[in-house]
């Protein structure tokens, strides 16, 4: 069954990127969506962006808009988050989610990558 | 935006008992396809989210009976019918009827008596 297997975890400086993957193991985006959550330290769950893989088009949460990045590789059905400009508050669980296209829900999590801001 | 809330937003239970969790949205969560699309999802300690429900009542694949969903407009509700020490976590509702963004509740802690 379809896994999505994300990259390890991450330490960086204020002022710059990471970029983030997410794979589907065992099989392919198809026709889903891959949506990018994170969660910082203690809180909850914030929707940052998704990406239609199929179609290329990419939509941001306002908040991020400028910031964040979202592609996806269909040949190697992988997704990716790119997040700039970082800042501490940007520490946090990144976690990629499958998105159904039909009934919007979210049925298939990533384990999550740890990214770390700190100077 | 849609804003969502959780009530209680720590239920502490007793194993067997039942648990109840009320969410609500700042807007209707009516589409205009006619469908809701408001999901419930746990996160247990350490681990990600999982989904449970979807479209209000909808039990996801996998996901026992016990739980169950309800609710229209912008008032819904999670009930667990008899908890059990596997149920501890965080549960979030989130919408997906008005987007961008999707968002989620601010997360209900259930844990045991």
């Amino acid at each position: 069954q379809v896994q999505l297997v994300q990259s390890g975890a991450e330490v960086k400086k204020p002022g710059s990127s990471v970029k983030v993957s997410c794979k589907a193991s065992g099989g392919t985006f198809s026709s889903y969506a891959i949506s990018w959550v994170r969660q910082a330290p203690g809180q909850g769950l914030e929707w940052m962006g998704r990406i239609i893989p199929i179609l290329g088009i990419a939509n941001y949460a306002q908040k991020f808009q400028g910031r964040v990045t979202i592609t996806a590789d269909k040949s190697t059905s992988t997704a990716y988050m790119e997040l700039s400009s970082l800042r501490s508050e940007d520490t946090a669980v990144y976690y990629c989610a499958r998105l159904t296209v039909e009934d919007w829900y979210f049925d298939l999590w990533g384990r999550g990558t740890l990214v770390t801001v700190s100077s | 935006d849609i804003v969502m809330t959780q009530t209680p937003l720590s239920s502490p239970v007793t194993l067997g008992q039942p648990a109840s969790i009320s969410c609500r949205s700042s807007q209707s969560l009516v589409h205009s396809d006619g469908n809701t699309y408001l999901s419930w999802l746990q996160q247990r300690p350490g681990q990600p989210p999982r989904l449970l429900i979807y479209k209000i009542s909808n039990r996801f694949s996998g996901v026992p009976d016990r739980f169950s969903g309800s609710g229209a407009g912008t008032d819904f509700t999670l009930k667990i019918s008899r908890v059990e020490a596997e149920d501890v976590g965080v549960y979030y509702c989130m919408q997906a009827t008005q987007f961008p963004p999707f968002t989620f509740g601010p997360g209900t802690k259930v844990d045991i008596k």
